[in-house]
């Protein structure tokens, strides 16, 4: 099975900073990847599907990039409402699905 | 629009089992498959295992062999999860999950709680 390494584990960053997390695959997943964001007691919301396409009503401060073994997902300019938890998830050859460690951001 | 709506909260006792229930709308049920995801407390996702609610078939992570049964009712459009021989490492956020090419909806999750 395809394994996911998340980076960082979390972070710190002031409203306005650019914020990277980055998602590691074991083995090449093509861009069969999806970045989802997570806020305290809700459901994961996807933000970004096929590693780089924004999912209709996400702000364009989100992006994703990557493809086969690594990906980025980028906020530029962080807003008071992207504190939260950050998870990549890959489906290729699905069954099974993979998410990685996620990465929460916090406010400096 | 398309909802994932779950059963209630569970308090169980170690070594019962927990059946969740998660019902769809707003699209053909039978065309997507459904997929389970777990969260303990201050923890990560945990992916738990799928179902395909046309044919019946269903798979299951590793760590959940044996343990975890999916099921569903075409005619309610409605998914089940049963997960037996709870232990306390089974408390957790129970999410049913739409699964196109990756997931699209979540559930609202449903919190089982293992405890004497």
């Amino acid at each position: 099975d395809v394994q996911m390494t998340q980076s960082p584990s979390s972070l710190s960053a002031s409203v306005g900073d650019r914020v990277t997390i980055t998602c590691r695959a074991s083995q090449d997943i093509r861009n069969e990847l999806g970045w989802y964001q997570q806020k305290p007691g809700k459901a994961p919301k996807r933000l970004i599907y096929a590693a780089s396409s924004l999912e209709s009503g996400v702000p364009s401060r989100f992006s994703g990039s990557g493809s086969g073994t690594e990906f980025t997902l980028t906020i530029t300019s962080l807003q008071p409402e992207d504190f939260a938890t950050y998870y990549c998830l890959q489906h290729y050859n699905y069954p099974p699905l993979t998410f990685g460690g996620g990465t929460k951001v916090e406010i400096k | 629009q398309v909802q994932l709506v779950q059963s209630g909260a569970e308090v169980k006792k170690p070594g019962a089992s927990v059946k969740v229930s998660c019902k769809a709308s707003g699209y053909t049920f039978t065309s997507y498959d459904i997929n389970w995801v777990r969260q303990a407390t201050g923890q990560g996702l945990e992916w738990m295992g799928w179902m395909n609610p046309k044919s019946g078939k269903t798979g299951r992570g590793q760590r959940f062999q044996g343990r975890v049964t999916m099921t569903s009712n075409t005619d309610t459009s409605t998914a089940y999860m049963e997960l037996s021989s709870l232990t306390s490492e089974d408390t957790a956020v129970y999410y049913c999950v739409r699964v196109v090419g990756s997931i699209d909806y979540w559930g609202q999750g449903t919190l089982v709680t293992v405890s004497s």
